[in-house]
């Protein structure tokens, strides 16, 4: 079966720093990797994947994200955070082999003080 | 391009009531999703539906039935809604290999009293 941990329930950062919101999974073979973001009252929108390649991965309004296949992380980062960036925040993983579905970790809400 | 769509928006029901969530994506998708999100659970996957034709159970199917009506729209239907069934539901799709990203809809936020 294949899982995903997002550890914190919340992350808080001042506006203009770096920000991180962790991620680890589990699953058979080699993972497809995703995050997604949702606002208020909004639907999940796609922000980024890891399929293959670069470990280090580049997505939408700036964020990135860094695949570690020692670690089973894939943790997401912005070198400088904005307000507008305060939203729920999630990670979702499936399986290279055959037809599988995404699992989705529970969702870390990233809070970003002016 | 309205990518996927849902409606209602809201909706209200009495235990026991039933009702159809409806779904549609014009992105020419194969497969569709229907999840299930409650505070704190992350986002549950009920039903999903590889390809026209095909449907299959996901985590929570209980208390629910799912319809492939053709590539487009996927329906979600609650025959006896259950106050455990309050929650925001939400349809996704998604093209398939070698882009596996899900493309989500605006949510349906369900009440049952």
């Amino acid at each position: 079966a294949q899982s995903v941990a997002q550890p914190e329930d919340q992350v808080n950062v001042a506006e203009g720093n770096p920000l991180t919101v962790k991620c680890t999974y589990s699953v058979s073979g080699n993972p497809y990797l995703f995050w997604y973001v949702q606002y208020p009252n909004r639907g999940l929108q796609f922000l980024l994947k890891y399929i293959t390649g670069d470990n280090l991965v580049k997505g939408s309004y700036g964020f990135e994200a860094e695949f570690n296949k020692s670690q089973t992380s894939f943790h997401l980062k912005k070198p400088s955070a904005l307000v507008s960036d305060s939203a729920l925040y999630f990670c979702a993983v499936r399986g290279s082999s055959g037809y599988s579905t995404l699992t989705f970790g529970k969702g870390t809400m990233l809070l970003v003080s002016p | 391009n309205a990518g996927v769509t849902q409606t209602p928006k809201f909706q209200v029901l009495k235990t026991g009531q039933s009702m159809t969530l409806q779904c549609a994506q014009d992105m020419n998708h194969n497969s569709m999703y229907w999840y299930r999100q409650d505070p704190g659970m992350g986002l549950r996957l009920i039903y999903y539906s590889a390809s026209e034709g095909t449907t299959d159970k996901g985590e929570v199917p209980n208390g629910y039935n799912v319809s492939r009506l053709n590539k487009r729209e996927f329906s979600l239907r609650l025959e006896s809604a259950a106050p455990s069934q309050t929650s925001v539901y939400f349809c996704a799709s998604s093209r398939g290999p070698p882009s596996y990203e899900q493309y989500f809809g605006p949510g349906t936020r369900l009440t049952v009293t």
